[in-house]
């Protein structure tokens, strides 16, 4: 079965511009997260998606958006980019089976460059 | 202060050495302990996850949870080259997949 997977690997960008990464999911899971793994940070919690709505937003400002399409795959734009948003944005799917806990299963991550 | 501290490292140990990674976390909200494992240019995978307080064992790895000590501890017994890696912690509360990771922990096993 394939797992989370991610495009592009790699993306530079200059200051300012936009950016779009993009997630598809394992087959069957219906919620995608989306994480930022900055240097020394750790990963921050960024959006959750599910059956299409968003669910919960991290402490991040409006210049990072996303959405969720039919198919379940996602997308994150980042817009006006700014040097510090430079680090690797990971994917998450799951199952969305209870309340209480459900395993997410992270893709490799974009690496984004600003320059 | 985050809500979720964790000791960056590097923790460079001998292999077959008894390996301890620690957490603390402020929000007694979170019910809900994972720890994963992260390899270099790989994205984290789940290693052991923990329900509210108490001791779960997966092989060589045992996960605690002293929730009135707002304490998680992940031991790797046995270790090995192949663990070196970076270990983080995460938690959840109850009703929400929002994960509050640690900053990671990157620990080298050398033989």
């Amino acid at each position: 079965e394939a797992g989370v997977t991610q495009s592009p690997t790699h993306l530079i960008k200059t200051r300012g511009q936009q950016a779009t990464l993009r997630c598809s999911p394992i087959s069957g899971h219906t919620s995608v997260y989306w994480y930022q793994q900055a240097l020394g940070l750790g990963l921050q919690f960024l959006l959750w998606y599910d059956e299409g709505e968003e669910r919960n937003r991290g402490n991040f400002p409006p210049r990072f958006s996303g959405r969720q399409f039919p198919n379940y795959s996602s997308e994150l734009n980042v817009n006006a980019l700014e040097l510090e948003d430079s680090a690797l944005y990971l994917c998450a799917s799951s199952l969305v089976v209870s309340l209480s806990y459900n395993e997410q299963f992270f893709g490799p991550g974009t690496r984004l460059t600003v320059l | 202060q985050k809500e979720v501290e964790q000791d960056p490292g590097p923790l460079s140990v001998p292999e077959g050495a008894i390996v301890s990674l620690n957490c603390t976390y402020s929000n007694s909200a979170f019910q809900y302990f994972m720890w994963y494992r992260q390899y270099s240019r790989k994205g984290p995978e789940l290693l052991m996850y923990t329900y509210s307080s108490g001791n779960k064992e997966d092989g060589r790895f045992t996960a605690q949870v002293d929730k009135s000590s707002k304490y998680i501890s992940l031991f790797i017994r046995d270790s090995q080259p192949s663990d070196s890696a970076t270990y983080l912690c995460a938690m959840s509360a109850y009703n929400t997949d929002k994960l509050i990771f640690g900053t990671g922990t990157r620990l080298q096993v050398f033989p």
